[in-house]
């Protein structure tokens, strides 16, 4: 089983629409939650950290289900420049783990 | 937020020559930054482990005589692709941590490799 396990997708939405995914991890003793945004043979960029409670940051809230071991990210009112790949990311020690990331295309 | 640099952003290359990618932390001081190595359509694998002044920590599968690592400094770590060959060709990112922050990694813009 791999340790970062995301559908890839791809996600096509129109403006305005919300989409939500989620992203599944292996291993019980990750530490520390994020979302990550991919734009097209750029670096990652840091979207959220996804804490227990939930969090939401604008338009974007992250969950986490340590039972069922899972973090989710659902984007509301979606626009073009949401273009992007998702990673889920997982850390423990420092160590980053990846999915291969989820592709979401809004459409006008 | 933190800015780290990579140097060069792409660079293509023969078969059997040498690669050096540079990784900066511009802003803040990095005990450690990390390699990862993307193919397309897959998720980034962690490479190394680089603290500085002290040896790289390769993950399992990684040849380190063949990706040569210095830490030797706490601004700069280079990754050597060295006898470079075409399944090498990939996007090499590096990511600095820094001193009494909290465990985000802030990540380079990216090397693209393509080996000839």
């Amino acid at each position: 089983r791999k340790e970062v396990e995301q559908d890839p997708g791809p996600f096509n939405v129109p403006e305005g629409a919300t989409v939500a995914f989620n992203c599944t991890y292996s291993n019980s003793a990750s530490q520390s939650f994020f979302w990550y945004r991919q734009d097209c043979r750029k670096e990652p960029k840091l979207l959220m950290s996804v804490y227990s409670s939930g969090n939401e940051d604008g338009r974007f809230t992250a969950q986490l289900n340590r039972a069922s071991q899972y973090i989710s990210l659902l984007i509301r009112d979606s626009k073009l420049s949401d273009s992007a790949t998702y990673l889920c990311v997982f850390s423990n020690d420092y160590k980053l783990s990846f999915g291969a990331g989820t592709t979401v295309t809004v459409r006008a | 937020g933190a800015v780290v640099s990579q140097h060069p952003s792409w660079v293509i290359c023969k078969s059997g020559t040498s690669v050096k990618i540079e990784c900066r932390s511009l802003d803040f001081q990095a005990t450690t930054m990390f390699w990862y190595r993307q193919f397309p359509k897959q998720s980034l694998m962690l490479m190394a482990t680089s603290n500085e002044g002290s040896k790289a920590t390769y993950e399992q599968g990684v040849e380190k005589d063949k990706f040569l690592i210095n830490h030797a400094s706490l601004t700069l770590s280079t990754l050597t692709v060295t006898s470079a060959h075409p399944e090498d060709s990939s996007f090499y990112i590096c990511s600095a941590l820094g001193r009494g922050v909290t465990d985000t990694q802030y990540f380079g813009p990216g090397t693209r490799l393509t080996v000839l």
